[in-house]
């Protein structure tokens, strides 16, 4: 069975662009989590879906955005880039909406310029 | 503002040795404490994890610890060997929360030396 994917793997932006993520998680998980991780830190919570909706959001500005399609595929939206947004953001899937063991994507490398 | 603590940094090992790493949690309820493995390019894979009614968990060769009244857990990797050269990062997840925020230490990049 394929892992969580995540497109592109690599991405470079000027500041002020916007950029959109991709993920599809495991086949049959239903809920999608997206984490922000920064060189040399642990990641950090953005949001998490499950069944379409929002169930989770983290301290991030309102520039960050998301979305869950029927598939339970997600993609995530920044507006206005700016250079700390320079990190790798992960997406995570699992089966249900809590407590759930988390399956990591490899994650999309973003270089804010 | 919620926070996990961990340590050391970085961590050198010589292979077949004991490899721990420390954290805590303040301020905050936590209810699940899971482990994470990162290696170069990829992302964090769920090694071990306990919840605090439990005072230890072994799986193989990885131990996690845990003391509920200081707050503290930690994990031991016995007979560490080179290819568990990576990055390890201890999780939270807050009680009272009906979605997945785990909360991450910042990480603690072992090197296991032959």
């Amino acid at each position: 069975d394929a892992g969580v994917t995540q497109s592109p793997t690599h991405l470079i932006k000027t500041r002020g662009q916007q950029v959109t993520l991709r993920c599809s998680p495991i086949s049959g998980h239903k809920s999608v989590s997206w984490y922000q991780q920064v060189l040399g830190q642990g990641p950090q919570f953005i949001f998490q879906y499950y069944e379409k909706e929002e169930r989770g959001r983290g301290n991030f500005p309102d520039r960050f955005s998301a979305r869950q399609f029927p598939n339970y595929s997600s993609e995530l939206n920044v507006n206005a880039l700016l250079l700390g947004d320079s990190a790798l953001y992960l997406c995570a899937s699992s089966l249900r909406d809590s407590r759930e063991k988390l399956f990591f994507g490899s994650g999309t490398q973003l270089s804010v310029l | 503002q919620q926070q996990v603590k961990q340590s050391p940094q970085s961590l050198i090992v010589q292979k077949g040795g004991i490899s721990i790493i420390n954290c805590a949690y303040e301020n905050t309820a936590f209810d699940y404490f899971p482990w994470y493995q990162q290696f170069p390019g990829k992302g964090p894979a769920l090694l071990i994890a306990i919840r605090p009614d439990v005072s230890e968990k072994k799986e193989g060769r990885f131990t996690i610890s845990f003391n509920k009244s200081a707050k503290q857990f930690s994990l031991h990797i016995m007979d560490s060997q080179p290819g568990d050269s990576a990055t390890y990062f201890c999780a939270a997840h807050p009680t009272k929360t009906s979605y997945d925020k785990v909360i991450f230490g910042p990480g603690t990049s072992l090197s296991v030396i032959p």
